[in-house]
């Protein structure tokens, strides 16, 4: 099956830096979506992009929707303890209603140093 | 409290052995799905089902099967686990138009 191919693999930083993530696939999307998972937890969404271009913040979050619509990047700013975890992005194509299919990257392991 | 919930959280089990993973969500979603979490692999769909009775193959559906016999309900299931299926599984839920998957908090399933 297909999968998106998302970089780096993992993270190691101190706190209070700023992080930078993205994905790339071969394939375009109609969204693009960024999920976090915390340790011994399911992913939970962070952010939503729905158009090529769009740029969208979720406090110290941003994430931008890529021109090609075959990419996506995520932003963590003044990164914190708790911003340790997993991050997913994830494509989707809308081919309307309950049929939506959902590709995921691989993930990007963040470790972050108080 | 709307959620998604994965019993059991851990299990290990023998090679050959029938079990069943269960998962229930509360929100009424139509659509639920199966993924297992593997490192370097990210999350991968086993299976999926779109409503009451109506399933399908994900990405890697090879070792497992499904029922989709009531909404709330969506049971993965291996017939004859190999070490090959050791993972971390995720059930996950949405309604009809809305992308927001709702993931339960995982089952890590260890078969020797």
């Amino acid at each position: 099956g297909q999968q998106l191919n998302q970089s780096p693999q993992s993270m190691f930083i101190q706190e209070g830096e700023d992080v930078s993530m993205n994905c790339t696939s071969s394939s375009i999307f109609n969204t693009w979506l960024w999920y976090k998972q915390d340790p011994g937890e399911g992913p939970v969404l962070l952010i939503a992009l729905y158009k090529a271009g769009e740029l969208t913040s979720n406090g110290r979050l941003t994430a931008q929707f890529g021109i090609t619509r075959k990419d996506s990047f995520l932003n963590i700013s003044a990164s914190i303890p708790s911003d340790v975890g997993i991050y997913f992005c994830a494509g989707q194509l809308n081919y309307g209603g309950a049929t939506n299919k959902l590709i995921f990257g691989t993930g990007t392991l963040l470790a972050v140093q108080p | 409290e709307a959620q998604v919930t994965q019993n059991p959280r851990y299990l290990i089990t023998v090679t050959g052995k029938k079990l069943t993973v269960t998962c229930s969500q509360n929100m009424n979603h139509e659509y639920m799905s199966w993924y297992r979490q593997d490192p370097g692999l990210g999350l991968r769909q086993i299976y999926y089902s779109m409503n009451v009775e109506v399933t399908d193959k994900g990405d890697v559906p090879e070792g497992y099967k499904v029922s989709r016999k009531e909404k709330r309900n969506f049971p993965l299931i291996l017939e004859s686990p190999s070490p090959n299926q050791t993972s971390l599984y995720f059930c996950a839920s949405r309604g009809r138009r809305n992308e927001k998957l709702f993931f339960g908090s995982g089952t890590q399933l260890s078969v020797l």
